[in-house]
């Protein structure tokens, strides 16, 4: 059983260049979770999907981010025009929805803008 | 609107003394209540969640918490510290319904000495 996997772990950009992030959830588990966390916070909830359907966003998901997940399976973080603010590291986690809602998480995509 | 804090950025101990890392939460409704750990430049690991069984839970490595409905807390401990439980250990609370996201709170880092 693997776990959640993301890629890039690490990624170094320029401000106003795009950026984007894929993640495998655990393979049965239909519902897909973005986090962002910067140094010294606990990760803030940005977008949660289940199966396809894009059903929760965080005020903290400005326009200049767009999350997909098509067929229900791996899912795309797209930072668009980043600026230095955007720095953080962002994570995945999936569930299953079942037994208390346990979410597993990925190792996190290290971003950070120059 | 559900909240965690957790008391203390950071907390420091000697190898073989106890561990103990305070949570604190507020829920309008019956919590599902989780503690994550995160090793340097890596995801979170789950290391156990109450979901409304028995108010002492256990979880990996030998951490335990304990759910108090009557304090809203759920503090973490650990007999004897060791120093491979040098990382930072998150608070996480999410609602009992039918999918919720997690609020975490800012964490605690747990260093421990020789």
């Amino acid at each position: 059983d693997t776990g959640v996997s993301q890629d890039p772990r690490h990624k170094i950009t320029k401000r106003g260049q795009n950026v984007t992030f894929r993640c495998d959830p655990i393979s049965e588990h239909n519902r897909l979770y973005w986090y962002r966390q910067t140094l010294g916070q606990g990760p803030e909830f940005l977008t949660y999907f289940q199966n396809e359907a894009q059903l929760e966003k965080s005020r903290l998901l400005s326009d200049r981010f767009s999350a997909e997940r098509p067929k229900g399976s791996f899912s795309t973080l797209e930072i668009q025009r980043t600026e230095q603010g955007d720095s953080a590291m962002y994570l995945c986690a999936s569930s299953s929805g079942t037994s208390g809602n346990t979410i597993y998480f990925g190792e996190g995509s290290w971003l950070t803008v120059v | 609107a559900q909240s965690v804090t957790q008391l203390g950025s950071h907390v420091s101990v000697s190898e073989g003394a106890l561990v103990l890392l305070r949570c604190n939460y507020s829920s309008s409704v019956p919590p599902y209540l989780f503690w994550y750990v995160q090793y340097p430049n890596q995801g979170l690991q789950l290391l156990l969640k109450y979901t409304s069984a028995a108010t002492l839970v256990k979880g990996i490595n030998g951490f335990e918490a304990e759910f108090k409905k009557s304090e809203t807390s759920f503090h973490l401990t650990k007999p004897s510290a060791h120093m491979s439980d040098a990382a930072e250990y998150f608070c996480a609370v999410s609602e009992s319904r039918g999918y919720s996201t997690l609020t975490f709170g800012k964490g605690t880092m747990l260093l421990v000495s020789p």
